[in-house]
This record gives structure tokens, sequence and C-alpha cells, in this order.
């Protein structure tokens, strides 16, 4: 069975850092690509960031570009977002969800979701 | 402003079917398959039709899904109380992004 767990939610100040982690398992992890996407309140579902299942390709929406990182580790199963200058507008629930397909935003299963609000 | 153009709300009584469309690009739609997913506020999304019109297992054939040119459609049949939700579509831009829709509400009356 899937499961996909995000933690690292949280308060934080405009400006500053936080990092996320997904927790995997139910699934062999080293063999699919991973995705962030993300929710403000009030507002529809926005693609964040995708890494492909080895770590070697990555992508950004423009919004996160230059100040978010995706990143994984395979031995330990589990997905990471660094978000650096943290701005009001990063606030959001961010869900961390597993691609299987290798191009597109075929996600099958999904976690449930780590609230970040960015707040002075 | 979403890359992908959705009507904001849609809405129909129980049984009827119920079309929501999803207009973008020849950079997203126009060369890439289109998804679509269910959210319930508050829980994860779930992946109704991948591939323009392809039902994981767990959907019910009520779902279908359609593409043409840098237009997509989801439409559900037989509809049903429990389906009132928010639809999204989305798919890959040749940007290097993924993109969503700015999502449907639907309303069963």
């Amino acid at each position: 069975q899937v499961h996909l767990v995000e933690s690292g939610g949280g308060v934080v100040q405009p400006g500053r850092s936080l990092r996320l982690s997904c927790a995997a398992s139910g699934f062999s992890f080293n063999n699919y690509g991973m995705h962030w996407v993300r929710q403000a309140p009030g507002k529809g579902l926005q693609w964040v960031s995708l890494i492909s299942y080895d770590g070697s390709n990555k992508s950004y929406g423009d919004s996160v570009k230059g100040r978010f990182t995706i990143s994984r580790d395979n031995s330990k199963k589990t997905l990471y977002l660094e978000m650096n200058s943290l701005r009001p507008d990063d606030t959001a629930v961010y869900y961390c969800a597993k691609a299987f397909m290798v191009r597109g935003v075929s996600l099958d299963y999904w976690g449930q979701g780590t609230l970040v609000i960015v707040s002075s | 402003q979403s890359v992908l153009t959705q009507p904001p709300s849609a809405s129909g009584t129980p049984g009827q079917r119920v079309t929501i469309s999803c207009s973008g690009s020849s950079s997203n739609i126009g060369s890439n398959t289109v998804n679509w997913y269910q959210h319930f506020p508050g829980t994860a999304p779930k992946l109704l039709i991948y591939n323009n019109n392809q039902r994981p297992s767990w959907v019910p054939d009520r779902f279908s899904g359609s593409k043409s040119g840098t237009s997509a459609s989801l439409a559900i049949s037989g509809l049903q109380s429990e389906d009132e939700a928010d639809y999204y579509c989305a798919t890959w831009d040749d940007s290097l992004n993924g993109v969503f829709g700015g999502g449907t509400k639907l309303t069963v009356l």
C-alpha cells in the first residue's frame, strides 16, 4: 500500500528558509519521479517541482525557480523541498506526489499535505 | 491567472451528465497528454483521468476524458451527490513546467 507522508511545515518569517520532507513507503521509490504541488488558501492547485527517479533531472515552476530546491535520498525513500527566501505568497499546503509516467503530470498517489505559513 | 483555463463552476442534478472544459495552447495541451484530478478540500487530490482518456482502476466508468487540439474535457455521467468536489486539469508545458487549470467547483443540485 502506497503511503506518502509530508512533514516540516510550519510558520516561518518572510525571507527565512524551511525544508519539507516526504517519506515514501509501499512502492519502489527509486523507480519513480516525484513532484511537489501546492495549494494556497482559497486558490487552486499549483505545480511546484519535479525530480526524476534518480535525481538527475529537476524542473521548477516559475514562481519558485531560484529559491526552491528539490532533492531525494533513495536510500531513505525520502523526497525533499528546500525553500529559501520565503515570501507570504508561498503560504500553502504542500503536497508530494508520485509520478507513474516518465513525462507529464500523471500523479497516482498523493500525500495529505503539510501547511506552510509565511508571516511576520 | 492559470495557463490552463477552466470554468470556475459547473452544476447538475443527480443522474445528469456534466462536462468540464480545459483550454490550453500548442505548448501544453496541444503537445502533451492531459490528466484530471478530483479534490475534496482538506484531502489529497485523486487522479481521475490520465493520458487524455485513461482511467485508473479505482475510477468508475462514469468518468471519461477527451482531448482535441488544444482543449480537453472531463465528462461525468450519472451524476451523484458524492461527485461534488473541485476538478482540475493538468498537463506538461514544453517550457519545462507542469501546469494546472484554475479548477472547477462542481455542485450537485
